[in-house]
């Protein structure tokens, strides 16, 4: 069993479309985060959910948005795509906030 | 603010070799820190982690040290395969806030 998966893998899509990526976690960890990875190779965090809390990095844009319907769950939406949301996104899970992080294997979007 | 940086970004070795992967981070008080590595287009796998009371930790091939006073810590590899290409990663996690910060890696070639 895939400890953090998230779906879909690779995403293409048009500019201004909205598009959703899934992640579940089986680990029964507390806190849940989505990272943007650019083409340098280097991670930004964008949010974390821990127990109903929400922390933006003030950096994201409000076309992001994430998801939480349960414990095991943190879906990021994306509103009126550009091009510059082009990059890997990856969820990952710990325990608490200082915890072992796990991360998804990565969700490629790539944006026309 | 804390800072990782990872020296060199980049190392090719033959095969066989035992070689060293070095991290350095600029605030002390840490919780524990963690290596990663990552293959190209896939996500994050958890290596090693060592809490700040440990001194090392080890797993098969690896080993990590960690030196909270200056500020460092080592993975050392030995006997290195070809298989053990890849992108390695180091992350400490935040005092406060959601941010974990990753080093900017090292890209290892062990060549046949």
């Amino acid at each position: 069993d895939t400890a953090v998966s998230q779906t879909p893998k690779y995403l293409v899509t048009q500019m201004g479309n909205d598009k959703s990526i899934k992640c579940e976690q089986n680990l029964g960890h507390d806190t849940m985060y989505w990272y943007k990875q650019d083409s340098k190779k280097f991670l930004k965090i964008m949010f974390s959910y821990n127990n109903k809390e929400l922390i933006i990095n003030e950096t994201v844009p409000n076309r992001f948005s994430p998801k939480s319907p349960d414990k095991a769950h943190l879906n990021l939406h994306i509103n009126s795509l550009e091009l510059g949301d082009s990059a890997v996104y990856f969820c990952a899970s710990s325990q608490t906030r200082a915890g072992e992080l796990f991360f998804g294997e990565g969700s490629r979007l790539t944006v026309l | 603010k804390q800072e990782v940086t990872q020296i060199p970004a980049a190392l090719s070795v033959p095969e066989g070799e035992n070689l060293v992967l070095n991290c350095s981070f600029t605030d002390s008080a840490i919780y524990n820190l963690q290596w990663f590595r990552q293959d190209p287009g896939k996500g994050l796998t958890s290596l090693l982690l060592i809490q700040s009371s440990q001194r090392e930790q080890t797993s098969g091939r690896l080993n990590a040290s960690l030196d909270k006073s200056s500020g460092r810590s080592t993975l050392y590899i030995a006997a290195s395969q070809p298989g053990d290409s890849a992108t390695y990663l180091c992350a400490v996690p935040p005092n406060t806030g959601n941010q974990f910060y990753f080093g900017t890696g090292t890209s290892l070639t062990v060549i046949p």
